[in-house]
């Protein structure tokens, strides 16, 4: 099976909510970390990353946090939009040459 | 300016015929990847190409044929297609000859066997 996956296929809050979308993943050999955002109908698109020599990374309302004891990768997004309801990926790659393994995804529900 | 341009967007087809996808980068990345996902929105990684050259290939039915002209395209050519091919395929591309860097997505090819 894959080594990637989430705890939960779908998520629903409310508009303004904090959002948490977690990870787990099954090589502690991996070296870095990727989630990505697919609107209907699109390509995976990047969000943020993080390298496992790090256990927390922030972006523009979007806070990824790597626990390596527990192999697990979480996806914060503060004040969840309507615009941020998608299906949320996280994907790791081993080392440097291989590619990015994906885990089944999230979906993400956003209310107003 | 699309950066990773895959065509067509949508194919429908009949088993049994043969049928490519285009993919083309303006990135100047160097390594250009093929994944797919299937129904349950599932993606696997099916080819890595670097500089032209394979690097991975995954556990997938040699109908199906990557062929890379250019670091900038890759190419997927798929023999008698069956049904269980209907999947979405992405194409992508990285850079650092596929190193610790994201990959960018093309928009999808949704292809339909009937």
């Amino acid at each position: 099976g894959e080594s990637v996956g989430l705890h939960l296929p779908t998520l629903s809050v409310q508009e303004g909510d904090n959002s948490i979308i977690n990870c787990a993943y099954s090589n502690s050999a991996s070296d870095y970390f990727i989630w990505y955002k697919q609107e209907s109908g699109k390509g995976p698109q990047f969000i943020i990353d993080i390298r496992s020599n790090m256990d927390k990374r922030q972006g523009q309302r979007v806070t990824v946090l790597l626990n390596k004891t527990v192999k697990h990768l979480s996806l914060q997004i503060a004040a969840t939009q309507p615009g941020d309801s998608a299906v949320y990926f996280c994907a790791e790659k081993v080392q440097a040459g291989t590619a990015l393994i994906f885990g089944k995804g999230t979906t993400l529900s956003v209310s107003s | 300016d699309t950066a990773v341009s895959q065509t067509p967007k949508y194919l429908v087809t009949q088993m049994g015929n043969d049928k490519s996808i285009k993919c083309e980068q303006n990135l100047g990345h160097d390594t250009m990847y093929w994944y797919k996902q299937d129904s349950k929105k599932f993606l696997k990684i099916m080819f890595s190409y670097n500089n032209k050259e394979l690097i991975i290939n995954e556990t997938v039915p040699n109908r199906f044929s990557p062929k890379s002209p250019d670091k900038a395209h890759l190419n997927l050519h798929i023999n008698s297609l069956e049904l269980g091919d209907s999947a979405v395929y992405f194409c992508a591309s990285s850079q650092s000859g596929g190193g610790l860097t994201e990959a960018f997505f093309g928009q999808g090819t949704r292809l339909t066997v009937v």
